[in-house]
């Protein structure tokens, strides 16, 4: 079964720094997709970045921008330029590609921003 | 465009009462999902629908759990009788379609405390 791990409980940024969060995964498949979802209070996830496995070039955002290695698993989130708004929990997912495959989400990352 | 509407936005229960959960997609949506979020993880996937066919049903509990998608539309997640480890925060998406890259669109969530 695949599994996606978020080793960052929690992480703070200062306003307009960079923060970058962190997401490993495991599987056995070679073609898959990752994303990235942010949840505010409100708790309406919301999609900010995605990333097709079989893509080599690093998906960007605006201010979102990845760091996909292949190789390692290793799927992290980078905000540049952090905002007041950027604060909420971020989850990492992964589905493979497969049809009807269902979305895995890790424990997610609770994001402070400090102003 | 209107988002994912889900109601009640609050439920209390006692254990081993039934509560319903509504959920009306974007309009034109054909795939539907239920996700079950417990405090402090990532949602996890009851049921997916495309239309009002179930596709993944897998990770429903069944003795307790039902759910329903009658003229491919909206959608009612049933809990009967609930235990006290439902409590959750129960969320809805949809999608336009089944394609694995596809965005998923998300309703603000139904939070149960079980009693």
């Amino acid at each position: 079964a695949q599994t996606v791990t978020q080793s960052q409980p929690e992480m703070s940024v200062q306003e307009a720094e960079t923060v970058t969060l962190s997401c490993t995964y495991d599987t056995s498949e070679s073609d898959y997709y990752l994303f990235w979802y942010k949840q505010p209070p409100s708790r309406q996830m919301i999609l900010v970045i995605r990333q097709e496995a079989y893509k080599q070039q690093n998906a960007t955002e605006n201010r979102f921008s990845v760091n996909f290695q292949k190789a390692a698993k290793s799927f992290s989130l980078k905000i540049s330029d952090s905002q007041l708004g950027d604060a909420a929990m971020y989850f990492c997912a992964y589905r493979k590609e497969t049809s009807g495959s269902r979305l895995t989400f890790g424990e997610g990352t609770q994001l402070t921003v400090n102003p | 465009e209107a988002g994912v509407a889900q109601s009640p936005r609050y439920k209390i229960i006692e254990k081993r009462q039934s509560v319903a959960f509504w959920c009306n997609p974007i309009s034109g949506h054909a795939t539907l999902y239920w996700y079950q979020q417990i405090l402090g993880q990532g949602p996890k996937l009851l049921i997916q629908f495309q239309n009002n066919g179930v596709v993944d049903d897998s990770q429903l509990p069944k003795d307790r759990f039902s759910a329903e998608r009658l003229k491919g539309v909206d959608s009612t997640l049933k809990i009967q009788p609930a235990k006290l480890e439902d409590s959750a925060v129960y969320l809805c998406a949809s999608s336009p379609r089944q394609g694995l890259n596809e965005k998923l669109f998300f309703g603000s969530g139904t939070q149960l405390s079980v009693l």
